[in-house]
């Protein structure tokens, strides 16, 4: 079955840049989306189709892809940026949604 | 604001049934695709099904297929998932969720946990 995979965590100082990255096959052909989860809540859609913002999104959240990878950028990450960050895409025939393993961001 | 409400969760047995339920409301529901998603407790998030807007069209994660069932009520703005046979790895928070361009989440309900176990 189709995977997406991404790191299990990333760690950056307050006012660094955090980059998560998100690899799949599929990519190149499949949009990529990124959703934020705080814990004990459900998770908030940051980025959808590539690189675009939801309104509502701190300019400090932006999205790119290159060929099979697809990574979300915090410009200047803020201690409640932390939490859980997932990729997400479909499989490559478009009838299956797949989600990445998750990435742990620490902000300290 | 979009309104998910989940209800159905609770504890079942494994080999047992369960039947959950969602209540959506402020957006016109039949417009849209809808999905569920689970999360496993201390786990990532995975998608396990989705719903066509009139239900001529429904998709599952091939760990489910065969047990569990999507279904949708428009007329009562309602979204199903009847588990059958259930696991200990179907423990979850299950979260009904509504899909964009037939593809993307972008909203969520706050989630029912069912747990399976003896």
């Amino acid at each position: 079955s189709y995977e997406l995979t991404q790191p299990p965590s990333v760690s950056v100082s307050p006012g660094q840049t955090a980059k998560i990255t998100c690899s799949g096959d599929a990519l190149p052909q499949k949009y990529a989306y990124w959703y934020q989860q705080k814990s004990g809540q459900a998770p908030v859609l940051v980025i959808f189709e590539d690189y675009k913002r939801p309104s509502g999104i701190p300019e400090r959240f932006s999205g790119s892809t290159s060929g099979t990878m697809a990574t979300f950028t915090i410009s200047g990450a803020q201690v409640e940026d932390e939490g859980d960050y997932y990729c997400y895409s479909t499989n490559p025939t478009g009838t299956q949604g797949v989600f990445g393993g998750g990435t742990k961001l620490t902000v300290l | 604001e979009v309104q998910l409400v989940e209800s159905g969760g609770g504890s079942v047995q494994p080999g047992g049934s369960r039947r959950l339920s969602c209540a959506a409301s402020e957006f016109i529901f039949s417009n849209y695709w809808m999905s569920w998603v689970r999360q496993a407790p201390g786990k990532g998030l995975e998608w396990v099904a989705n719903i066509k807007e009139d239900g001529s069209e429904t998709n599952y994660v091939d760990s489910v297929k065969g047990r569990f069932t999507i279904s949708r009520d428009n007329a009562k703005n309602s979204l199903y998932l009847q588990m059958y046979s259930l696991r200990a790895e179907d423990t979850a928070v299950y979260y009904c969720a509504r899909v964009k361009k037939a593809v993307h989440i972008d909203s969520w309900g706050q989630g029912t946990l069912v747990t399976v176990s003896s």
